[in-house]
């Protein structure tokens, strides 16, 4: 069964600082992996995915993750932090069709201003 | 494209009794994942159904129970409810034919159970 890790419930950084949020996943095969954001009362918002090509992907709202085979992970960065990022943020991965969406529990990030 | 809507928002409902969530999914997609939200647990798994078969099942009692029409339209229904199923119930839609698809999730359902 795949699984998915997400070191760190919370996380607090400056505004202006690097984000890092962390996400590990565990599976036999490549799997296709999302990172989505929660803001309060709503629902869940694609941030970016991986499928294949380039393990350096881009997103929304100057995000971006690296796919590491070789760690098996799959971390969320933005190089300044900015009040509108304080947010939940879920790492998901799926091994393929027909397959379901495995969430990691989320990361609770907080701007300081 | 309009999104994934979900009706009711919200609800409140006594311990016993049986609710019906309803979720119509992004125009042309055929799949229709049902997941709970909830502090302590993040989101469960519950369901997804693929053009009115369910493809997928997650590990929730019997009284979670779901279906798809075929416009593509998806109900959820909790029989028996108990407080712990307090929870936001989200739906998510995906053109689910390729490995790749992402999911398109929804407002959610706040359900209370009192």
């Amino acid at each position: 069964a795949q699984s998915v890790t997400q070191l760190g419930s919370h996380v607090s950084v400056s505004e202006g600082a690097l984000v890092l949020l962390r996400c590990n996943y565990s599976s036999s095969v490549p799997p296709y992996l999302f990172w989505y954001v929660q803001y309060p009362n709503q629902g869940l918002q694609l941030l970016l995915k991986y499928t294949t090509g380039a393990t350096l992907v881009k997103g929304i709202n100057g995000f971006e993750a690296e796919f590491k085979k070789s760690e098996t992970s799959f971390h969320l960065t933005k190089p300044s932090a900015h009040m509108s990022d304080a947010a939940e943020y879920f790492c998901a991965v799926r091994k393929g069709i027909g397959n379901q969406f495995y969430f990691g529990t989320g990361t609770s990030l907080t701007v300081i201003p | 494209k309009a999104g994934v809507t979900q009706t009711p928002r919200y609800l409140i409902k006594t311990r016993g009794q049986q609710v019906t969530l309803s979720c119509s999914p992004i125009s042309g997609h055929r799949s229709v994942s049902w997941y709970q939200q909830t502090p302590g647990q993040g989101l469960q798994f519950l369901f997804e159904y693929f053009s009115e078969t369910q493809r997928n099942k997650g590990n929730f009692p019997g009284r979670f129970s779901g279906r798809q029409f075929s416009n593509s339209r998806s109900e959820m229904n909790v029989s028996t409810l108990e407080l712990g199923d307090s929870a936001l119930y989200l739906c998510a839609s995906s053109l689910g034919d390729r490995d790749g698809n992402e999911q398109f999730f929804g407002p959610g359902t706040r359900l209370t159970v009192l």
